[in-house]
């Protein structure tokens, strides 16, 4: 079992819809877990970062965590073309700060 | 404007060079980390630092090597021993050993033929 894993996609919806991005893992020494954007050929840019279970929200953006099912959301509401993009998540493990990246999910939003 | 560049954008080499691939900060950040992705995976790392003159390895470390001279610079090395070198290679730095705020370079996109 992969340590970090998201449904690829692609996720196609319309401008306006509510995206939700699904990401589970299987360490549960997991304590924080972050979100990146990737746009096509660039780096990833950080979303958010939440510390253990529960909801953050970032204007349009909110992040939940559920540690007991080690399930992890995005949600983006009010979706916009500048959406379109790969979303990493992207748990922090507890040895030496290293991150366990998701292949990612791409999405599409449609004007 | 504070950031991360990577130089160059697309670089191309003959299979058996080794080729280094620049990494640069001037956010005043200790940690610097190199990281490889290819289609379909998550980000893999290849080698990070927390301090100047000090790194270590990360899972994909075999036919890599780099150096921390400076605090503003990690540059990369790929040796004709990696088997697989083509790949999208990205650079990050975080504050501190915070991992969870890594911002990213824009990558260099490596072809080996």
């Amino acid at each position: 079992q992969k340590e970090v894993e998201q449904d690829p996609g692609p996720l196609s919806v319309p401008e306006g819809a509510i995206v939700s991005l699904n990401c589970t893992y299987s360490n549960s020494a997991f304590q924080y877990f972050m979100w990146y954007r990737q746009y096509s050929r660039k780096g990833p840019e950080l979303l958010m970062y939440t510390y253990s279970s529960g909801n953050k929200e970032d204007g349009r953006f909110t992040a939940q965590v559920d540690k007991s099912s080690k399930y992890i959301s995005l949600f983006i509401r009010d979706s916009q073309p500048s959406d379109s993009a790969t979303y990493l998540c992207a748990p922090l493990g507890t040895s030496y700060d290293k991150v366990i990246f998701g292949p990612g999910t791409s999405l599409s939003v449609i004007p | 404007d504070g950031g991360i560049t990577q130089s160059p954008k697309y670089l191309f080499r003959k299979e058996g060079q080794n080729v280094t691939l620049s990494c640069e900060q001037n956010l005043n950040h200790d940690a610097m980390y190199w990281y490889r992705q290819d289609p379909g995976q998550g980000l893999r790392l290849i080698y990070y630092s927390q301090i100047v003159n000090d790194f270590q390895k990360g899972d994909i470390a075999e036919g890599y090597s780099v150096s921390r001279e400076k605090k503003e610079s990690f540059p990369l090395t790929v040796t004709s021993a990696q088997k697989n070198p083509t790949a999208f290679y990205l650079c990050a730095s975080s504050p501190g050993g915070r991992g969870r705020e890594q911002y990213f370079g824009p990558g260099t996109r490596l072809t080996v033929t």
